[in-house]
């Protein structure tokens, strides 16, 4: 069964909007999680890694202003897309790591910005 | 230079039949490597792991040549539902560090 949750796994919003992601982790804890973005045809790109009760590491390029993001606890991150445009539309999928086993994904958000 | 390259495909095989893909990986410090599986519009899945000695699951090979910085998986007997996208994904920052870096994928058809 799954071992990440992620919701919602569709939006559909006007541009200006802010858009919030949940990334959960069932039944375990999970003090790293990661936050990808794939656009059609491109590979999954990390955005950031985020931290348990820590500031998020960024990489280079992704807006932290833009794309706010909060671990507050070690089963739940959130990425907020802070007034969305067009351009952000894309696939965003979180994953976390369970132990020292290979990350498992959650089932993605297809955000879409009119 | 990217730091994992694919073969994009498509790679379009009947049913039954054997196929390989191939990836490099640029970072010769990485130190875990992977096949994930990504159907069309969804989340990647773990396929399988990839050891220097090379790994079997099922119809699915696995081979890693440290050397040359080169993955490869091999699927015999294509199914149908085989069809999907094949991603090559390295673990670049080494070990205790879970970052991944994934490359664009090879796109597989099973035809019937």
């Amino acid at each position: 069964g799954a071992v990440v949750s992620q919701h919602p796994s569709r939006v559909i919003c006007k541009s200006g909007t802010s858009v919030k992601i949940e990334c959960r982790s069932l039944d375990f804890q999970a003090t790293t999680m990661f936050w990808y973005r794939q656009f059609p045809k491109q590979s999954l790109m990390l955005m950031a890694t985020s931290n348990e009760g820590s500031k998020a590491t960024y990489e280079q390029g992704v807006e932290k202003d833009k794309f706010l993001i909060n671990h507050a606890s070690l089963t739940l991150s959130t990425l907020t897309v802070t007034s969305a445009h067009p351009e952000d539309s894309s696939f965003y999928i979180c994953s976390a790591n369970r132990g020292n086993q290979p990350q498992h994904f959650g089932d993605g958000t297809r955000l879409s910005i009119l | 230079r990217k730091e994992v390259e694919q073969d994009p495909g498509p790679f379009n095989v009947p049913e039954g039949a054997t196929v390989a893909f191939n990836c490099t990986y640029s970072n010769s410090a990485s130190q875990s490597f992977f096949w994930y599986r990504q159907d069309c519009r969804k989340e990647p899945k773990l396929l399988m792991s990839v050891y220097s000695s090379g790994n079997e699951d099922g119809r699915f090979t696995a081979q890693l040549n440290r050397a040359s910085q080169y993955i490869s998986l091999l699927i015999r007997d294509s199914k149908l539902s085989d069809s999907a996208t094949y991603l090559c994904v390295v673990n670049l920052a080494g070990a205790g560090s879970y970052q991944l870096t994934f490359g664009k994928g090879t796109k597989l058809s099973v035809i019937p």
